[in-house]
């Protein structure tokens, strides 16, 4: 089963809103990253955020990390048409046996122009 | 372009069959892993090999293994194919083996479809 549990499963907004997406996890953590993906393709690595940190900023996305409730959220600010695609959060625990990382099911965002 | 290639894009096979797919990860990279991503399971993660030996295992079945060869390209091979195992096979590479440098960098999936 998927150590993750994303929020909202599904967020539809109009290009210029902010989008806020949630994970939420199981186990410590090292790291937890974020990648996106477009229908059917490939991820893309967006953001990691240590342990140790609490915010961190690329570009229009700021990541938040609370380890006491094992959450992290996504912010991408003035959205564009183009950020229609699907998020992941996707975590390496702290015991990690090598580099696995254990992806959440997804929020799928959809911006219209 | 992630850097990362998988072969091929698609495969339509049968119940029972055997197939092989290829992944080359980016120049440098020494990680390879395989993610299997459908409707109901999501992505899980099935297998990682670190420059050529197997590093950490997932969920994935007997009936699948991979390999990574010494060139660093990986193949994961499916067998005794069921319809379930219809999904998008995806291989990602990484700079190192651990928690550190697991920024994964993801091909663009290989779709198997078992008829």
């Amino acid at each position: 089963s998927q150590q993750g549990e994303e929020d909202p499963q599904a967020l539809s907004i109009q290009e210029g809103e902010n989008a806020t997406m949630n994970c939420s996890y199981k186990t410590s953590i090292n790291n937890l990253q974020w990648y996106r993906q477009n229908s059917g393709r490939g991820l893309v690595h967006l953001i990691l955020i240590r342990s140790n940190e609490r915010e961190k900023h690329s570009g229009r996305l700021r990541v938040t990390l609370d380890t006491s409730k094992k959450s992290s959220s996504l912010l991408i600010t003035a959205s564009r048409a183009a950020d229609t695609a699907s998020y992941f959060c996707a975590t390496a625990a702290f015991r990690n046996q090598g580099g696995k990382l254990i992806f959440g099911q997804g929020t799928e965002l959809s911006v219209k122009p | 372009d992630s850097g990362v290639t998988q072969t091929p894009k698609h495969l339509i096979t049968a119940t029972g069959q055997r197939v092989t797919l290829r992944c080359s990860p980016r120049s440098g990279d020494l990680s390879v892993y395989w993610y299997q991503q459908s409707l109901d399971q999501g992505l899980q993660f099935l297998i990682q090999y670190y420059n050529g030996e197997e590093r950490a295992k997932g969920n994935i079945l007997e009936r699948f293994s991979a390999q990574q060869f010494p060139d660093l390209h990986s193949e994961l091979n499916l067998s005794s194919l069921e319809l379930g195992d219809s999904a998008l096979y995806f291989c990602a590479s990484s700079e190192g083996g651990g928690v550190a440098k697991n920024i994964q960098y993801f091909g663009a999936g290989t779709r198997l479809s078992v008829l």
